[in-house]
Formats: structure tokens, C-alpha cells, sequence
């Protein structure tokens, strides 16, 4: 167990609906990060958050946003949602963010988009 | 730009025998590297890091891996393999200098250990 807590397992939604994901991180961590994990692109760095700022983006698109909180959980929302935006989301977390600290990470959201 | 190739998409090994997991990374400055194990259904696991000194890194279960400059590559090993070992692994790279705070992951290696 990583520590890291992902609600909800499973999600099923339409096309041009909007959802949350959630992300709790292990105890201690300041630094949370997201990934999505698709057949086509592999895992994809999304988003770090560290201590409620946002620190590092990648190749999130324009319809996704997300923040974390001061109890440092996070949430990542998706809107417009595509066929395309099913794929397994990921959150990690680490103690601080730095470049030489192992990832921690949840067991992942399925999204399934109809 | 960083970037992290895993040049076999499956590996098949006989349990017993040693395995290899082969990695290559590029990136400007030094590179911190790591490799993460996904069982099904399950989030990635850390298994080990490189980040600077011995070239030889141990990590957990029995994993190890060979940093080498010359070749920029960072292949995991296991000297005998198990069953259990069958799964999806991943090499990452950071580029230390960058400051970008960014993992880029491999396409991944599925491992298959037969019995």
C-alpha cells in the first residue's frame, strides 16, 4: 500500500460531461503530481502541485485543470469530456517535489468515456 | 529535451534465470533515473533510484541496475527471476539540471517469467 488514496476506482461518464478526480496523498507528502496512462500516449505527466502551488506542467490540455488544497489533497477536473480522455489517471506524491525523490502513487481513476 | 527509450515492448524469461530490463535516456545535463514496476490494476512501484555515485544501484526484491554514462543507459537486473516478477516495468529520467521537476517514463517493458 502506497499511501496514496485515489477516489473514486471507476468512473463512467459521456461525452461533453465534467468530472472530478481526487487524490489524497501519503501522509507527510507536500508534492502531488498527475499522470494519465492511455494505450496509445503511455504515462503522461499531467500536473505537480507542491504545498498548494502549482510547481511543473506538461501536456495537460486546456479542458483540465486542477488545484490542491490546503489539507494538501488534490482534485483534477476534466471537462468537455472526449472519447479520447479514457485512460487511467494517476496521482503521486512525494515529500517535496524535489528531482531525486521517488514517486508515490495511487492506484489510479479508470475513466471510461461514452 | 529529456527523453527515455525501452527498446523491447515484452521480455520473456525462464524463472531461474537472470533478467534484463534494458533502458536508454537522453537528457543535457545529469540524469536522475528510476524504475517503477506496475502489477495489474495497480498504480506504478518505486523500485530503485540512481542519483549519483556507485554505478551499481540496488533496489527492492532483489532488483539492481547498471548506470552507465558512456552508453547513457540504465538497465534493471535480477540475477534469478520469479514467477512473480511478470509484470509491466518503467524507466523514468529527470534531467538534474533542468529544474523542470518533470519525470518522463518509458513506453513500458511487460516482463513474462515462466514457470
Amino acid at each position: 500500500d502506497s499511501g496514496v488514496t485515489q477516489t473514486p476506482k471507476h468512473l463512467i461518464t459521456a461525452t461533453g460531461q465534467r468530472v472530478t478526480l481526487r487524490c489524497s496523498p501519503r501522509s507527510g507528502d507536500l508534492s502531488v503530481y498527475w499522470y494519465q496512462q492511455s494505450l496509445d500516449q503511455g504515462l503522461q505527466f499531467l500536473i505537480q502541485y507542491y504545498n498548494g502551488e502549482e510547481r511543473a506542467k506538461g501536456n495537460i490540455l486546456e479542458r483540465f485543470s486542477a488545484q490542491q488544497f490546503p489539507d494538501l489533497h488534490s482534485e483534477l477536473n476534466l471537462s468537455s469530456l472526449e472519447l479520447g480522455d479514457s485512460a487511467l489517471y494517476f496521482c503521486a506524491s512525494s515529500a517535496t517535489g524535489g528531482a531525486n525523490q521517488p514517486q508515490h502513487f495511487g492506484d489510479g481513476t479508470r475513466l471510461s468515456i461514452l | 529535451a529529456q527523453s527515455v527509450a525501452q527498446p523491447e515492448d515484452q521480455v520473456n524469461v525462464a524463472e531461474g534465470n537472470p533478467l534484463t530490463v534494458k533502458c536508454t535516456y537522453s537528457v543535457s545535463g545529469n540524469p536522475y533515473l528510476f524504475w517503477y514496476v506496475q502489477y495489474p490494476n495497480r498504480g506504478l512501484q518505486f523500485l530503485l533510484k540512481y542519483i549519483t555515485g556507485d554505478n551499481l544501484v540496488k533496489g527492492s526484491y532483489g532488483f539492481e541496475a547498471e548506470f552507465n554514462k558512456s552508453q547513457t543507459s540504465f538497465h534493471l537486473k535480477k540475477p534469478s527471476a520469479l514467477v512473480s516478477d511478470s509484470a509491466l516495468y518503467f524507466c523514468a529520467v529527470e534531467d538534474s539540471g533542468a529544474g523542470s521537476y518533470q519525470l518522463t517514463f518509458g513506453k513500458g517493458t511487460k516482463l513474462s517469467v515462466i514457470p
